[in-house]
């Protein structure tokens, strides 16, 4: 699988939008790119995933860049309840294998 | 609808013993899979199962296996325990067909 690289941290201010950056040099044609995150003291949680086009769902949008090297996750309004690791995967379509985590970037609120 | 079911949620070991965790997916996913985090090597990919079949496997010793059952449930089992088994094992269920994974909240392991 394709390696993704992240910024190790970041910060916001509360109810302002977020954009949490990821490269991926070397994806191929077939690789989704997915987004989890895992907040404090849980398990990951999905968040989102594209192929080409930009996604939109109720947690967040994913904005993929035209040549799909890079990609960017943006939360609309961060709150409190957004503070967490977010890991950037690349997984290839249809495919039966594992999540590759990173290190994730650490999203810190400020109120 | 519930999520994904790990028991226990603490669990405290000692050298050399053996441990069995639980994983409890969503209704009618039929894939589970393992993961162990640490501090200092993060979230790494242990085992998948799909239809009581090991579909993949990570780079763990011997020492760590699993099995899923007819219902979907699955274990893991770590004998021989040693301190470096401390961590945060999760497991995570997937429907066939769909992209995203659940994970449950994990099984916190410390062995002493």
């Amino acid at each position: 699988d394709a390696k993704t690289t992240q910024p190790n941290s970041m910060e916001s201010n509360e109810e302002e939008p977020v954009h949490l950056p990821c490269n991926h040099s070397t994806i191929s044609g077939t690789d989704y790119i997915h987004w989890y995150r895992q907040l404090p003291s849980q398990g990951p949680e999905y968040v989102i995933h594209g192929l080409t086009s930009n996604v939109n769902n109720r947690m967040a949008s994913l904005a993929i860049a035209e040549d799909r090297k890079s990609s960017t996750l943006i939360l609309h309004r961060a709150t409190l309840r957004d503070a967490a690791v977010y890991y950037c995967i690349l997984r290839d379509r249809g495919s039966q294998g594992n999540l590759i985590f990173g290190k994730g970037t650490k999203l810190s609120v400020k109120p | 609808k519930a999520g994904v079911t790990q028991t226990p949620r603490y669990l405290i070991k000692t050298r050399g013993q053996q441990v069995t965790l639980s994983c409890s997916p969503i209704s009618g996913h039929r894939s589970v899979s393992w993961y162990q985090q640490t501090p200092g090597q993060g979230l790494q990919f242990l085992f998948e199962y799909f239809s009581e079949t090991q579909r993949n496997k990570g780079n763990f010793p011997g020492r760590f296996s699993g099995r899923q059952f007819s219902n979907s449930r699955s274990e893991m089992n770590v004998s021989t325990l040693e301190l470096g088994d401390s961590a945060l094992y999760l497991c995570a269920s997937n429907y066939p067909g769909r992209e995203g994974y659940t994970f449950g909240s994990g099984t916190r392991l410390t062995v002493v």
